[in-house]
């Protein structure tokens, strides 16, 4: 089955200095993976997403994901954190063969960013 | 244009009472989704509506939820008797995407049965 796994409940940087969110699936096919932001008190927004084109992926606000299949890794980064940064982030894996919905979200990660 | 709208924002209820929440998906998208975030977890799928198909109710936690979907549009999710482990955000998407990958989020409505 496929899952994804979040391997930091919570992450805190100083602004200016890079954002590593990190992210692990697996997957019996080929995936589609995608991250998700969700600023407090507002709706889920897509920030990037790999079907199989480019390994690295180009996002909104600055954001980057680079799929890495020897690694079964898809770890977001960003390389300078701006305070509106803050927000939950949720790796994603699409599962279109499973029968049920095709979006399975990882437990998320909550950016925090210093000034 | 607007996006995905769910009502009401915030909904307190007591343990026991049926509550209702409201989902308008973006117009046009046949898919609509709900969804469950409860703390510290991440989204919890809970039924799928795609066009005039039979809905995917396989996520619902218990016979006490359920879902409608009028008109192929407006959807009602309802949970009866509710319980304090209801507690939670509940998310709405909808999507055009055939593949279902590409789906649009309302804000959810934060549930909170005393």
């Amino acid at each position: 089955a496929q899952s994804v796994t979040q391997l930091d409940s919570h992450v805190s940087v100083s602004e200016g200095t890079p954002v590593l969110l990190r992210c692990n699936y697996s997957s019996s096919y080929s995936p589609s993976l995608f991250w998700y932001v969700q600023h407090p008190n507002k709706g889920l927004q897509l920030l990037l997403k790999y079907t199989s084109a480019a390994t690295l992926v180009k996002g909104i606000n600055g954001f980057e994901a680079e799929f890495k299949k020897s690694e079964t890794s898809f770890h977001l980064t960003k390389p300078s954190a701006h305070m509106s940064d803050a927000a939950e982030y949720f790796c994603v894996v699409s599962v279109l063969l499973s029968g049920n919905t095709p979006l399975v979200f990882g437990k998320g990660t909550r950016l925090s960013v210093i000034a | 244009g607007a996006g995905v709208s769910q009502s009401p924002s915030n909904k307190v209820t007591e343990k026991g009472k049926d509550v209702e929440l409201r989902c308008d998906p973006i117009s046009g998208h046949t898919a609509l989704y709900w969804y469950r975030q409860s703390l510290g977890q991440g989204l919890e799928f809970l039924i799928y509506f795609q066009g005039n198909s039979a809905p995917d109710k396989s996520g619902l936690p218990s016979d006490r939820f359920s879902a409608e979907r009028t008109g192929g549009s407006v959807s009602t999710l309802t949970i009866q008797r509710t319980q304090q482990e209801d507690s939670a955000v509940y998310l709405c998407a909808s999507s055009s995407d055939p593949t279902g990958e590409t789906q649009y989020f309302g804000p959810g409505t934060r549930l909170l049965v005393l």
